[in-house]
């Protein structure tokens, strides 16, 4: 099982619309998270932190569910500018560097 | 202030022959690392550096790549030689430590092919 799992998509959705994406992960001791967006033949950059608490940027929430390993995004009404990949990445437990997930691919349409 | 940059952006070269890739980070950051990326993918851990001293190279494939980061700065991967099957981006990112919390900041990366 691959240590962090994340649906590819890609998710098509239109302008305005509401889209959730998942990411699992395997290593129970995990301490951080994280969803970066990547743009097409661009680098990773840092989307948001997400805190065991759940937490929200703008149209951005970030939710973590550590009994169940999994992690979630959901942006609510869908920009065209929104269109990227977003990467699930994960620090495990003591001196561990990032983990990404393969990402998911988000088309918004107009 | 200066992003890390990379260098170079694009590269291509023949199979057997050396490659070398070069990352300078943000200044003041003390953790370094190298990803490498094929398309579709997710980054996937090749070095990281804290300070001048490697802590993770369980991934990087030895026998034909190599690293090195002198005085803690700038840093080198190279692939000598280099295989078909290395046709990846190669990423570097740069963090202030190796902190729980701490933002890696990413370069553009070097776009290798090999043909």
């Amino acid at each position: 099982r691959k240590e962090v799992e994340q649906d590819p998509g890609p998710f098509n959705v239109p302008e305005g619309a509401t889209v959730a994406f998942n990411c699992t992960y395997s290593n129970s001791a995990s301490q951080s998270f994280f969803w970066y967006r990547q743009d097409c033949r661009k680098e990773p950059k840092l989307l948001m932190s997400v805190y065991s608490s759940g937490n929200e940027d703008g149209r951005f929430t970030a939710q973590l569910n550590r009994a169940s390993q999994y992690i979630s995004l959901l942006i609510r009404d869908s920009k065209l500018s929104d269109s990227a990949t977003y990467l699930c990445v994960v620090i495990g437990a003591g001196n561990t560097p990032l983990v990404f997930g393969k990402g998911t691919r988000l088309s918004v349409i107009a | 202030e200066a992003g890390v940059v990379q260098s170079p952006r694009y590269k291509i070269i023949e199979k057997k022959q050396p490659v070398a890739f070069w990352c300078n980070p943000i200044s003041g950051h003390n953790t370094l690392y190298w990803y490498l990326q094929n398309l579709g993918q997710g980054p996937e851990l090749l070095i990281r550096y804290e300070n001048e001293e490697a802590v993770d190279d369980s991934q990087l494939p030895k026998d034909r790549f190599s690293a090195e980061r002198l005085k803690g700065v700038d840093s080198t991967l190279k692939i000598q030689p280099a295989e078909l099957g290395d046709s990846a981006v190669y990423l570097c990112a740069s963090s202030l430590d190796g902190g729980k919390h701490t933002e890696a900041f990413f370069g553009q990366g070097t776009r290798l092919t090999v043909v």
